[in-house]
């Protein structure tokens, strides 16, 4: 795709509920970065892929958080039994190359979990 | 602990006048960038460092690995500049620390 896509880009779930946040990175990137930025913060890294691979995801917070690539382009995050805590946007990244000398960010998905 | 400060947090400055963001960095590093935050929220790659200087129209960009400070510096301020200003640092297991950002707001 021309850019990096998010979706959806607003969210609102009730507190205990699942979430599933997806990237469209731009096409044929090798890496995609996942992370979280707090209102009024500077963006947290949560984790990345090099292709399907996941060499790091020390960032994300807890074991309710998961993320996916499996085919090596689309990704997903997925927040098991959201937490008010996780209310955020989550932003995704791409890079051309395996070490992120380029990145490309999505607009970003607005989590609010009340 | 933040591995990556900038400062200042806020900063105001009249159309025209030469800006200068700093950022310092306490992790050994393979690469610093430079981003920019839109009021809109779109964030957009403005410079990627590991040594010495980048110049991008008013945009010029400096770092020194020994002391682990960059700067940003804007020539001839203009209020389409008002935006965020975030400094990243890239690991060399590919892990990035971002600092907070600098707030700045050009007026007319």
């Amino acid at each position: 795709g021309a850019g990096v896509s998010q979706s959806p880009r607003y969210k609102v779930t009730k507190r205990g509920q699942d979430v599933t946040l997806r990237c469209d990175p731009i096409s044929s990137h090798a890496t995609l970065y996942w992370y979280q930025q707090a209102l009024g913060q500077g963006p947290e890294f949560l984790t990345y892929f090099n292709y399907e691979a996941q060499p790091d995801k020390s960032g994300l917070p807890s074991d309710r958080f998961s993320a996916e690539r499996p085919e090596g382009s689309i990704s997903t995050l997925t927040i098991q039994r959201t937490e008010q805590r996780d209310s955020a946007m989550y932003r995704c990244a791409s890079s051309p190359d395996r070490v992120g000398n380029t990145i490309y960010f999505g607009e970003g998905s607005w989590l609010t979990v009340v | 602990k933040n591995e990556v400060e900038q400062s200042p947090q806020n900063l105001t400055a009249q159309e025209g006048e030469f800006i200068t963001i700093n950022c310092s960095y306490s992790v050994g590093i393979s690469a610093l960038h430079w981003l920019q935050q839109h009021p809109g929220g779109g964030i957009v790659s403005l410079f990627m460092l590991s040594s010495g200087k980048k110049k991008h129209g008013r945009l010029i960009a400096t770092i020194n690995i020994q002391e682990k400070h960059s700067s940003l510096h804007i020539t001839a301020s203009h209020p389409r500049d008002s935006a965020v200003y975030i400094c990243a640092v890239r690991l060399t297991g590919n892990q990035f620390y971002f600092g907070t950002g600098t707030s700045l707001t050009v007026i007319p």
